[in-house]
């Protein structure tokens, strides 16, 4: 009954590899999100899709890339992992609808995914 | 007692004892604002939202008090519990002309003491 699930919980790898993190949303919601939480807890937002489409890119490294296969999924791909990508990474969703180019309105909450925390060796 | 500084900002009750933690915002254009609690190895949830139209809100043993001339929000918990204990989280949400997203503010940890 997860509402928004992510894999895996815990990830640890060698600098260079590429990975990839997995999301999926049952809620029915048309947007969803990768935050990326750094060793002090702060959250800051990576991307944002709504409805596949992507509404926000901020500024991350192009060695990320997300991929929404449909609106229930937000997968996010790492290629050359560095050190400095160790962090835990949450996925969410939420319902919002568009009020113009590029902009939405959220209308209920985020939910959170339970995290993955990646590990860079 | 609290502390701010570089480290994350924490707050130490006593069981039984009512916490405040507080939060600033940055958009004075931001009309929906949300308190998360995240638990050791957990993602935040959802425990109390608010729309620009009000300045007060109430939940189960939560309040929220907004104040946008100062741009100030503030998670009261009465009768704080060893379950409160987490980290809490203020998101602000626009509705147009900027940041959507929901954005979070620093976070305060809350320590709760039997």
């Amino acid at each position: 009954d997860t509402a928004v699930s992510q894999t895996p919980k815990y990830l640890v790898t060698q600098m260079g590899n590429d990975k990839s993190i997995k999301c999926e949303q049952n809620l029915g919601h048309d947007t969803m999100y990768w935050y990326k939480q750094d060793s002090k807890k702060f959250l800051k937002i990576m991307f944002s899709y709504n409805n596949k489409e992507l509404i926000i890119n901020e500024t991350v490294p192009n060695r990320f890339s997300p991929k929404s296969p449909d609106k229930a999924h937000l997968n996010l791909h790492i290629n050359s992992l560095e050190l400095g990508d160790s962090a835990v990474y949450f996925c969410a969703s939420s319902q919002g609808r568009p009020v113009g180019r590029g902009l939405l309105l959220l209308k209920t909450e985020a939910f959170f995914g339970q995290g993955t925390r990646l590990t860079v060796v | 007692g609290e502390s701010v500084g570089l480290h994350l900002p924490t707050l130490s009750v006593q069981e039984g004892d009512n916490s405040i933690i507080n939060c600033a915002y940055s958009n004075s254009a931001s009309d929906y604002f949300i308190w998360y609690k995240q638990e050791s190895g957990k993602g935040p949830q959802f425990i109390i939202d608010i729309r620009s139209n009000m300045d007060k809100r109430q939940g189960q043993r939560v309040t929220v008090l907004l104040n946008k001339t100062v741009k100030h929000l503030s998670l009261q918990i009465a009768a704080t519990q060893p379950g409160d204990s987490a980290v809490y989280f203020c998101a602000e949400n626009l509705s147009s002309g900027g940041s959507y997203i929901p954005t979070f503010g620093r976070g305060t940890s809350l320590i709760v003491h039997p």
